[in-house]
């Protein structure tokens, strides 16, 4: 397996409160990547980075905001946490081309 | 709109039988096309994938197939085996130089023993 590791992975939250999501690899890859999967939507990029402190916007990124200080760690981070981010959200990581990109095993956010 | 469009959310299949899982692209950039098996609780796995310089992709019981002209892509699992049950999602990227994937909404496969 690629070393990803998610944490937490389960969280419940209450509206409002500020919410941080951290993503670690072990393998030195450049580009990682925060998706969100839910029902009928399959997974939508939120933002991803092609190194450190290069952060960019995916189809999603409203509500939403990264920061990658090291190689290894992405963070993402629900300012005002609202209901409408209630998901599981997954992380991934690759090295560009035409190599896939790996996903970690979620976090299941609950925004009550 | 949806760029990339799986059209049949659940599947049913005899084990030992083939499973056909089809996918739909709009956008005539993408260069690159992949499936992921997903299981509950876990996180995709990346299964095998297809450049747009190929129309097919094989790696033991499964096989890609990409009809560029009219923008689908297939996967074949041959025999499929209860193991397979799991969702499976098609994903494209575009060359761009981010390596950014979009995804399918995925389709339930369900191989019944």
């Amino acid at each position: 397996d690629a070393g990803i590791t998610q944490s937490p992975r389960h969280k419940v939250t209450e509206t409002g409160t500020p919410v941080t999501l951290r993503c670690h690899q072990t393998e030195n890859h450049r580009y990682m990547y925060w998706y969100r999967q839910d029902p009928g939507h399959g997974l939508r990029l939120i933002h991803y980075s092609y190194g450190v402190k290069d952060t960019d916007k995916g189809e999603v990124s409203d509500g939403y905001s990264v920061s990658r200080s090291k190689t290894e760690d992405f963070l993402l981070t629900l300012e005002s946490a609202t209901s409408s981010q209630t998901s599981v959200y997954f992380c991934a990581i690759g090295t560009g081309g035409n190599q896939p990109q790996h996903f970690g095993d979620g976090t299941r956010l609950s925004i009550l | 709109d949806q760029q990339v469009k799986q059209n049949s959310p659940s599947l049913s299949v005899q084990e030992g039988r083939i499973s056909i899982l089809n996918c739909d692209y709009t956008n005539s950039m993408f260069d690159y096309f992949l499936w992921y098996k997903k299981y509950p609780a876990e996180g995709p796995t990346f299964l095998i994938s297809i450049s747009s310089i190929k129309d097919k992709n094989e790696d033991g019981r499964f096989t890609v197939f990409l009809n560029k002209s009219a923008k689908h892509l297939s996967l074949h699992i041959v025999p499929s085996q209860p193991g397979d049950s799991a969702v499976y999602f098609c994903a494209a990227s575009a060359k761009s130089g981010t390596y950014k994937y979009i995804f399918g909404t995925g389709t339930r496969l369900k191989v019944l023993a």
